[in-house]
């Protein structure tokens, strides 16, 4: 069964940092693929990164704005995206995803239970 | 970057059919995913590539697209279809991928 397990959410200032990290199970981790959406309350998903299943490639929303940063650690299945000088609208629930296709970028079809971050003063 | 809208919402009685659109000039251009989101849960992958059905995905759902409108079809629409659905695309002009504003579906 593939599970996907955010952690590394909480309170953080305006202005301060934060790394999510995603610990994957149950599929090949090396072989796909992965993900970053966040949804502010009450809005719409908002897609954020994808990294390729190397590492070597990512690409991001256009709010990132060099912000974000996604990395991926093969050997021990794990996804990080590392936030900086973050604002009040970053306030989301954030969730990894696993992508679809094997050695491509894909639509996510397993989503971990995502985590909240929450940046206020 | 691409814009790609649906409408906010849509209505339908139970047991009728439901059609959600999502329409914007790349649409034509690239596949689009359709996802389905109940309160408090994280999405789900309904549609993938315009009209592929992942495992799991009730026969009732399916894909299609026009021009540049994409449209996901709920047959025989049951209580349980209420949720939040999203469209996404790949946009090759920007290299990030694009959701829809999301569109509410309620069974009456």
């Amino acid at each position: 069964e593939v599970q996907l397990v955010e952690s590394g959410g909480g309170l953080v200032q305006p202005g301060g940092s934060l790394r999510l990290s995603c610990v994957a199970s149950g599929f090949t981790f090396s072989n796909y693929s992965m993900t970053w959406v966040r949804q502010a309350p009450g809005k719409g998903l908002e897609w954020i990164s994808v990294i390729s299943v190397s590492g070597a490639f990512a690409y991001y929303g256009d709010f990132v704005k060099g912000r974000f940063t996604i990395s991926r650690d093969n050997s021990r299945n794990t996804v990080d995206l590392q936030m900086n000088s973050l604002r009040a609208e970053d306030t989301a629930i954030y969730y990894c995803a696993k992508d679809s296709r094997a050695g491509a970028f894909s639509p996510a079809d397993h989503w971990g239970q995502g985590i909240l971050v929450t940046v206020s003063s | 970057s691409s814009v790609v809208t649906q409408p906010p919402s849509v209505s339908v009685a139970p047991g009728k059919t439901a059609r959600i659109t999502c329409g914007g000039n790349i649409i034509g251009s690239t596949g689009v995913h359709w996802y389905q989101q109940k309160p408090s849960q994280a999405p789900v992958l309904v549609i993938s590539y315009d009209t592929d059905r992942p495992s799991g995905t009730p026969e009732r759902f399916s894909g299609s697209k026009s021009g540049n409108t994409a449209t996901l079809t709920i047959s025989r629409v049951e209580a349980g279809d209420e949720a939040d659905y999203y469209c996404q695309v790949w946009d090759y002009t920007s290299d990030q991928y694009l959701f829809g504003a999301g569109t509410m579906l309620t069974v009456l």
